[in-house]
C-alpha cells in the first residue's frame, strides 16, 4: 500500500515566521508535488520535482520554496508565513511514466492557519 | 487558464439514484482522465480513470464515459449511497505535460441524501 505521510495535520503560525511542511514517500516514486486547496479553487500546484535536487514551478510558487535533498521526502518553505496562505497543504507522489503512472497518490493534509 | 473544467459546483441527489458529474477540457494533448474523492480533512483518493483510447471504463458503481470529440468526460455513480458525499475532482494529464502533472478541475461537491 502506498503512503504518503505528512508532519502535520493542523499547524498554527504567526506572521513573518518560516514555515517548514515535510511530506515522505515509502513508494519509491520518482515525482512528488505540493498542492494547495482552497474553497470554490480547487487543487493548485505550487511546485513539483521528478528527481533529487530538481524542481519545477506550479501555477502559484510565489511565496513558496521547496527542497529535495532524498527521493523519498519533499518540503515545502514558506520563507515568510502570510495570512492569505492559509490553506490546506496537500503532498502527493507518482511513479514516472504514462498512463495509470499519472495516477498521483496524496497525503492527509495539513492544514495550516497563519495569524 | 483553467484547462480542466467542472461546472455546478455542487450536486443533491436522493439515496438510491444515479449522482451524474461532468467535466470539459481544453488541451486536445490529454490523454489520460482521473477522478479523485475527497472527504474533509483528508487527502484525495483515487476513485477511477480512462485513458483516450476508450470511451468508457467501469469499475462497480462507477463509470466514466470519455467522449473526445466534445472533449467531455462524465462520472456516473449508481446507486448513490451516503457514503458517496464527498467533493469529487477530475483531472487530467498527457506526455508532455510537465513530468506526470495532473490538471485539476475546481471540484463538484455532492450530497447523497439517505
Amino acid at each position: 500500500d502506498v503512503k504518503v505521510t505528512q508532519s502535520s495535520r493542523y499547524l498554527v503560525k504567526r506572521t513573518g515566521e518560516k514555515v517548514f511542511l515535510e511530506c515522505v514517500q515509502d513508494m519509491d516514486h520518482e515525482n512528488m508535488f505540493w498542492y494547495r486547496q482552497d474553497p470554490g479553487l480547487g487543487l493548485r500546484l505550487i511546485y513539483f520535482s521528478y528527481d533529487v535536487k530538481m524542481k519545477e514551478k506550479g501555477d502559484i510558487p510565489e511565496g513558496y520554496s521547496v527542497s529535495r535533498e532524498k527521493k523519498e521526502r519533499f518540503s515545502l518553505i514558506l520563507e515568510s508565513a502570510s495570512t492569505n496562505q492559509t490553506s490546506m497543504y496537500l503532498c502527493a507522489s507518482s511513479l514516472l511514466g504514462t498512463g495509470a503512472n499519472y495516477e498521483q497518490y496524496f497525503g492527509p493534509g495539513t492544514r495550516l492557519t497563519v495569524t | 487558464d483553467q484547462q480542466v473544467k467542472q461546472n455546478s459546483p455542487s450536486l443533491s441527489v436522493q439515496e438510491g439514484r444515479i449522482s451524474i458529474l461532468n467535466c470539459d477540457y481544453t488541451n486536445s494533448m490529454f490523454d489520460y482522465f482521473l477522478w479523485y474523492k475527497k472527504y474533509p480533512a483528508e487527502g484525495p483518493t483515487f476513485l477511477i480513470s480512462i485513458s483516450s483510447i476508450k470511451d468508457k471504463n467501469e469499475d462497480g458503481r462507477f463509470t466514466v464515459f470519455l467522449n473526445k470529440s466534445a472533449k467531455h468526460l462524465s462520472l456516473h455513480i449508481v446507486p448513490s449511497q451516503p457514503g458517496d458525499s464527498a467533493v469529487y475532482f477530475c483531472a487530467a494529464s498527457a506526455k508532455d505535460y510537465g513530468n506526470n502533472r495532473l490538471a485539476f478541475g475546481k471540484g463538484n461537491q455532492v450530497v447523497v441524501i439517505p
